[in-house]
């Protein structure tokens, strides 16, 4: 079965920092691209970032600078590291398999960040 | 990148169809066939509907539909049952190398 586990979510201090981690059964991380994609409390969906089965990473502009993606091929499994956290970048984050430039299929079941202090 | 813009709700009675507007740009809807859609059942993971404008993933009712044309793409749903009152987002794949989000549609089954 094909399945993602999202973990590391939690409370932090704005300007904090803090790691999520997104485990995945039945495929090859590294084989896919892979998307990171957060919701507000009862806002919309946002697109965070993207790692490309090459390697290539791309980030939503309101990231970008203090996000970084990355993959553990070993663990098959994919990180946001999340630095500088600003008090609107809480939400529930998603990971999300990429099978093709926006077709998110399937999606981890969330995990929430909170910036607060 | 801004938002793609849908409606905030629609509504119909079982039974009914009814359609979900997604409006972007030449940069995003219009130039590419990469539109999806996801249901978000309250609490829960967005669930793929509809990819690459109009295929249906395994395992989705053929009351599920989607089309495009310009800059508008449309979620048609058929025979309305009372499971598929849900919140619905389509995205798109943009020029920048990014993916964007409609503001999302709740759909409210009478």
């Amino acid at each position: 079965e094909v399945q993602l586990v999202e973990s590391g979510g939690g409370l932090i201090q704005p300007g904090g920092s803090l790691r999520l981690s997104c485990a995945a059964s039945g495929f090859t991380v590294s084989s896919n691209y892979m998307s990171w994609v957060r919701q507000a409390p009862g806002k919309g969906l946002e697109w965070v970032s993207v790692i490309y089965s090459g390697g290539s990473t791309y980030y939503a502009d309101s990231v970008k600078g203090r996000f970084t993606i990355s993959r553990d091929n070993s663990k098959n499994t994919l990180y946001l590291q999340m630095n500088s956290l600003r008090a609107e970048d809480t939400a529930v984050y998603y990971c999300a398999r990429d099978l093709l430039l926006g077709w998110f299929d399937p999606w981890g079941q969330g995990t929430l960040v909170t910036v607060s202090s | 990148q801004s938002a793609l813009t849908q409606p905030a709700s629609v509504s119909g009675s079982p039974g009914q169809s009814i359609t979900i507007s997604c409006t972007g740009t030449s940069s995003d809807v219009g130039g590419y066939n990469y539109v999806s859609w996801y249901q978000q059942h309250p609490g829960k993971a967005p669930k793929l509907m509809i990819y690459e404008v109009s295929n249906r993933p395994s395992g989705v009712s053929n009351r599920f539909s989607g089309s495009k044309s310009g800059n508008t793409a449309s979620l048609t749903i058929s025979g309305l049952q009372a499971e598929d009152e849900a919140d619905y987002y389509c995205s798109s794949y943009t020029s920048s190398s990014s993916v964007v989000f409609g503001g999302g549609t709740k759909l409210t089954v009478l």
